[in-house]
């Protein structure tokens, strides 16, 4: 089993909508959990930090953990064209293992 | 921009030559990393520096040398690779040595012919 699994999509969505992007993962030692945007031609950013189960928003942007499950979710609400982008979950503890990513297209 | 510069954007060469990729963070980051981006692949960790000197070397090849001559600035020289090494390299910075909220530079764009 590899220790984060992600569907690498593409995933099309009319603007507007409520996208749902997630990744599993199968260490429980995992302790950090973020999510990357990965516009073409250029590196990752840091979209969003957590350490711990729950909910953390920012913006349109909400990052959902689950570690009894091992699951963890990127929500982005009012999703816009600019959104179209890979997003890359990363979680780990002293070393961080990055998702294949996600490649999303938002349709105007 | 991020903070994180690297340079050149794009580089073909040939099997037989010699590149060097350059980074330079101006976020006064003590931690540097580069990482390899293959066409469908995870992205692959390949080195770690923390205060200059190098914390982890995740079983790389001889052929692709770090160098991290101070805390802002870090080198992969490149020597004899291979075209299976064509991908985007890319070099991102955090304090101290987990690369948990790492800031990524746009990449090399690396051709091997």
């Amino acid at each position: 089993q590899k220790e984060v699994e992600q569907d690498p999509g593409p995933l099309s969505v009319p603007e507007g909508a409520i996208v749902s992007l997630n990744c599993t993962y199968s260490n429980s030692a995992f302790q950090y959990f973020m999510w990357y945007r990965q516009y073409s031609r250029k590196g990752p950013e840091l979209l969003m930090y957590t350490y711990s189960s729950g909910n953390k928003e920012d913006g349109r942007f909400t990052a959902q953990v689950d570690k009894s499950s091992k699951y963890i979710s990127l929500f982005i609400r009012d999703s816009q064209p600019s959104d179209s982008a890979t997003y890359l979950c990363a979680m780990g503890d002293d070393k961080i293992i990055f998702g294949k990513g996600t490649r999303l297209h938002i349709l105007p | 921009e991020t903070g994180v510069t690297q340079t050149p954007r794009h580089l073909v060469m040939g099997m037989t030559n010699k590149k060097s990729l350059k980074c330079e963070q101006h976020l006064g980051h003590n931690a540097m990393y580069w990482y390899k981006q293959s066409a469908k692949k995870p992205l692959e960790l390949m080195f770690v520096y923390s205060l200059e000197e190098r914390v982890e070397n995740n079983s790389v090849p001889s052929r692709f040398s770090p160098e991290c001559p101070n805390s802002s600035h870090l080198f992969l020289h490149l020597h004899t690779l291979q075209p299976e090494d064509s991908a985007l390299y890319l070099c991102a910075s955090s304090y101290g040595d987990r690369d948990s909220e790492a800031f990524f530079g746009q990449g090399t764009r690396l051709t091997v012919v």
